[in-house]
């Protein structure tokens, strides 16, 4: 079992639409909860971090933890073109220490 | 927020050749930084951790003679593939996090793409 999973997708989703991104993990240690963003070619973009359990939002984007069913998500709202991309969760034991990433799931979405 | 550079952004050799690949944190000092391989269509694979001043950390099942990485000083990293072959061809990319903003996540650069002939 990964220690991260995530779906792969791909995920394709009307311009306008509340996005959903979901992983799941197994280590309980994990304390620090990422998304990124990375379009075709180029490296990742921090979209969004929080750490242990709880909500945090951002413009359109809504990052949510649930630390006792080891459970992350990611919510768009309003998307756009311009928010097709892969998105990767990733999570760490401590701040800054290196990084276990989700497989990425490819969204696009359709104008 | 800060910002990460990586050059080249793509490069081609030959087999059997050498290539450096340079990381710059350009807007904060580093003390840490992280290097990534990534396949198509796959996630991100750490292939070391670097810290300034002293000598990489390699994740297992990564050759720390083929890649060598050097950490000279706060703003800069190196990576390079010795004597590439064409299995080595693949997008590396380069991370850093600031100092003093504990989980706050790593700042990724642009990406290397490798291809060796």
């Amino acid at each position: 079992q990964k220690e991260v999973e995530q779906d792969p997708g791909p995920l394709s989703v009307p311009e306008g639409a509340i996005v959903s991104l979901n992983c799941t993990y197994s280590n309980s240690a994990f304390q620090y909860f990422m998304w990124y963003r990375q379009y075709s070619r180029k490296g990742p973009e921090l979209l969004m971090y929080t750490y242990s359990s709880g909500n945090k939002e951002d413009g359109r984007f809504t990052a949510q933890v649930d630390k006792s069913s080891k459970y992350i998500s990611l919510f768009i709202r309003d998307s756009q073109p311009s928010d097709s991309a892969t998105y990767l969760c990733a999570m760490s034991n401590f701040g800054n220490e290196k990084l276990t990433f989700g497989t990425g799931t490819r969204l696009t979405i359709i104008p | 927020g800060a910002v990460v550079s990586q050059h080249p952004s793509w490069v081609i050799c030959k087999s059997g050749t050498s290539v450096k690949i340079e990381c710059r944190s350009l807007d904060f000092q580093a003390t840490t930084m992280f290097w990534y391989r990534q396949f198509p269509k796959q996630s991100l694979m750490l292939m070391a951790t670097s810290n300034e001043g002293s000598k990489a950390t390699y994740e297992q099942g990564v050759e720390k003679d083929k890649f060598l990485i050097n950490h000279a000083s706060l703003t800069l990293s190196t990576l390079t593939v010795t004597s590439a072959h064409p299995e080595d061809s693949s997008f590396y990319i380069c991370s850093a996090s600031e100092p003093g903003t504990p989980g706050a996540g790593q700042y990724f650069g642009p990406g290397t793409r490798l291809t060796v002939t």
